[in-house]
């Protein structure tokens, strides 16, 4: 399983565009890479996955460099309710059923 | 929209005592697993299963811990004998496909205090 590393913590203001960068240099050929959100004493909730280039969808926007050795996961206009930690994982194609959450970047959205 | 529900929110024990944390995961998923999270850290991987067995298991998964699937709705953790360490929020998932990348729906969490 590719390692991944974010960011320990970020702050933003309300109505700011947050971006939380995921470095994974060594990712592989068939591996996707996939974010979940946790909002205190919840489980994860899946945000948005991607292979390469972007992915959009109602809550967030996923970048993906050709090399595909970070991601930068955009959330627009973020409110107070978007402070939570944001995990990036990296998948093993191999249909590996491990998931490994790292430590994750803990936003703090102030108003 | 379909989710997963743990029974109990909260469970207090005696240091030595059985648990069995309970899951009903979303009916047509295939995939369960079972992660804790000790306050204020990371989630942990404990166990995955499937077509009744486990798949992985992480290496805090022990002799003390145990998983079975007895009906086909409730997927549970035993902890034989817990220990003060084991305290933590306990976290049931499942997903439709055992893909790392394939979505996994996690439950609310069972709360376990060790005493």
């Amino acid at each position: 399983l590719a390692k991944t590393t974010q960011p320990i913590s970020m702050d933003s203001y309300e109505g700011q565009e947050v971006n939380i960068t995921c470095s994974h240099n060594n990712i592989a050929t068939n591996d996707y890479i996939t974010w979940y959100q946790q909002f205190p004493s919840q489980g994860p909730r899946f945000i948005i996955q991607g292979y390469k280039t972007k992915v959009t969808n109602e809550v967030a926007s996923l970048f993906i460099p050709a090399d595909r050795k970070s991601s930068t996961l955009s959330l627009p206009r973020v409110s107070l309710s978007d402070t939570a930690v944001y995990y990036c994982l990296v998948g093993d194609d191999r249909g590996g059923f491990k998931t490994i959450f790292g430590a994750g970047t803990r936003l703090f959205v102030k108003a | 929209e379909p989710e997963v529900t743990q029974t109990p929110s909260h469970q207090v024990t005696q240091m030595g005592q059985e648990v069995i944390l309970r899951c009903v995961p979303i009916s047509n998923h295939l995939y369960f697993y079972w992660y804790r999270q000790i306050l204020g850290q990371k989630v942990e991987f404990l166990v995955s299963f499937y077509n009744n067995e486990i798949s992985e298991k992480s290496e805090i998964f022990d002799d003390q811990f145990s998983v079975e699937r007895p009906d086909g709705s409730n997927f549970t953790l035993k902890i034989r004998s817990t220990k003060l360490e084991d305290s933590a929020m306990y976290f049931c998932a499942s997903s439709a496909s055992g893909r790392i990348y394939n979505e996994q729906f996690f439950g609310p969490g069972t709360r376990l205090t060790v005493l």
